[in-house]
């Protein structure tokens, strides 16, 4: 079966700290790949996705980047982080065919 | 491009009692749709999906939902609610035919009280 890994689970950082996140998918091949942002009490923003190595697609422009360094990996990275990148960050995989998202648990990441 | 609304963002109910949580869409094509839940500092897990077939989907934790393609509709409902479905509910969409990006409401806070 397949399963989806984060880390870490929370963080906090100070303003102009750098971030990476990390997001593992094992049991599949070939996935589509998401980050999302949850910001407290609102819905989903999405914030980058990739359907394979190399392609990587950035829906809001803001100060993070996103890679893909192997197939099932996904790293979501920031060199100066902001008050305003606080969240609830969720990575997701979905097949081939795209339709349903497959979530992890999440990483809450507080800048002070 | 396709959108959702969830009407409510929060549903109180009492324990026992039958809910309905609603999501309408709007789109220019045929779509796929999607219900998930959200626990408390947790990820998003699916509850149920149509694709194509019958109109009534049957979901995990004894929820169902119903597409109403004359509404553009696909409201979840459950019969009796228990206080551990107390948790945030999205409905999704995604074009049929291949779209990588669904489109996710703004959820429904669904508050089981004793």
């Amino acid at each position: 079966s397949q399963t989806i890994h984060q880390w870490p689970a929370t963080l906090v950082q100070p303003v102009g700290s750098p971030l990476s996140l990390e997001c593992t998918v094992e049991g599949t091949s070939n996935p589509n790949l998401y980050w999302y942002r949850q910001a407290a009490g609102r819905g989903l923003q999405l914030l980058f996705y990739s359907i394979g190595i190399d392609q990587i697609s950035s829906e809001v422009p803001q100060n993070l980047s996103a890679s893909r360094p192997q197939d099932r990996q996904f790293i979501l990275s920031s060199k100066k982080l902001l008050l305003s990148d606080s969240g609830f960050y969720l990575c997701a995989w979905s097949g081939v065919t795209g339709y349903e998202q497959y979530f992890g648990p999440g990483t809450r990441l507080t800048v002070t | 491009a396709q959108s959702v609304t969830q009407l409510d963002s929060q549903v109180p109910v009492f324990e026992e009692a039958p809910v309905e949580l609603r999501c309408n869409y709007s789109s220019s094509v045929s779509v796929y749709l999607f219900w998930y839940v959200q626990y408390p500092n947790q990820g998003l897990q699916l509850l149920l999906k149509y694709l194509s077939g019958s109109t009534l989907v049957k979901g995990i934790n004894g929820f169902e939902a119903e597409f109403n393609k004359s509404q553009t509709s696909f409201h979840l409902r459950k019969p009796s609610v228990h206080i551990s479905d107390t948790a945030e509910y999205f409905c999704a969409v995604s074009k049929s035919g291949g779209s990588y990006i669904p489109t996710f409401g703004r959820g429904t806070s669904l508050i089981v009280h004793p």
